[in-house]
């Protein structure tokens, strides 16, 4: 069975800081793996993805993620942090099945202040 | 349309009663899929859709739950008889196709409130 996981439910940094939300996965098969951000009021919307190419992986709003297998991670990082960056984050990785099913972490809230 | 939508945004109930909650695709979308978020949690999958087939409704919690697409646009999730745990965010996804490389588009949710 497929699993993921967030350490850390709230993540708090300051403006210009380092950001850092950590996700593993369980996984029998390579996996695909996703960010997805979620802002107040709005859908999920999706950061980056894995598909088994690189292994480090560019998103959306500065944000990237790097495959390690050996720790079966994922981790999302943002060298620096901005005020628009607060939402909540999910790692989901793709279900085993020939199509989309997600399965997803319970996120981590980011909080940014000044 | 230009994403995806869903109605209402939010339903408070009292138990014993039924509700019905409605997604709309992105038009051209042929898979369409339903997850559960609880309070604190991640989205959980409830069933998805290619076109009008239904070919896993495995995460549905229980047979008060179903979902159809007749005609392989517009979905609608039915819960009858809600009990208070049914209380939660529904989500709603479309993608073009169901392949690994097509990505979900989220609509806003519809929040439950079961009291």
């Amino acid at each position: 069975a497929q699993s993921v996981t967030q350490l850390g439910s709230h993540v708090s940094v300051s403006e210009g800081a380092l950001v850092l939300l950590r996700c593993n996965y369980s996984s029998s098969v390579p996996p695909y793996l996703f960010w997805y951000v979620q802002y107040p009021n709005q859908g999920l919307q999706l950061l980056l993805k894995y598909t088994s190419a690189a292994t480090l992986v560019k998103g959306i709003n500065g944000f990237e993620a790097e495959f390690k297998k050996s720790e079966t991670s994922f981790h999302l990082t943002k060298p620096s942090a901005h005020m628009r960056d607060a939402a909540e984050y999910f790692c989901a990785v793709r279900s085993q099945g020939g199509y989309n099913k997600l399965i997803f972490g319970a996120g981590t809230r980011l909080a940014v202040h000044p | 349309g230009a994403g995806v939508s869903q109605s209402p945004r939010y339903k408070v109930t009292k138990r014993g009663q039924d509700v019905t909650l409605r997604c709309d695709p992105i038009s051209s979308h042929a898979t369409l899929y339903w997850y559960q978020q609880a309070l604190g949690q991640g989205p959980e999958f409830l069933t998805y859709f290619n076109y009008e087939a239904q070919p896993d409704k495995s995460g549905l919690p229980s047979d008060r739950f179903s979902a159809e697409r007749p005609e392989g646009s517009i979905s609608t999730l039915t819960i009858q008889r809600t009990e208070q745990r049914d209380s939660a965010m529904y989500r709603c996804a479309s993608s073009l196709a169901r392949g690994a490389y097509n990505e979900q588009f989220f609509g806003p949710g519809t929040r439950l409130t079961v009291l």
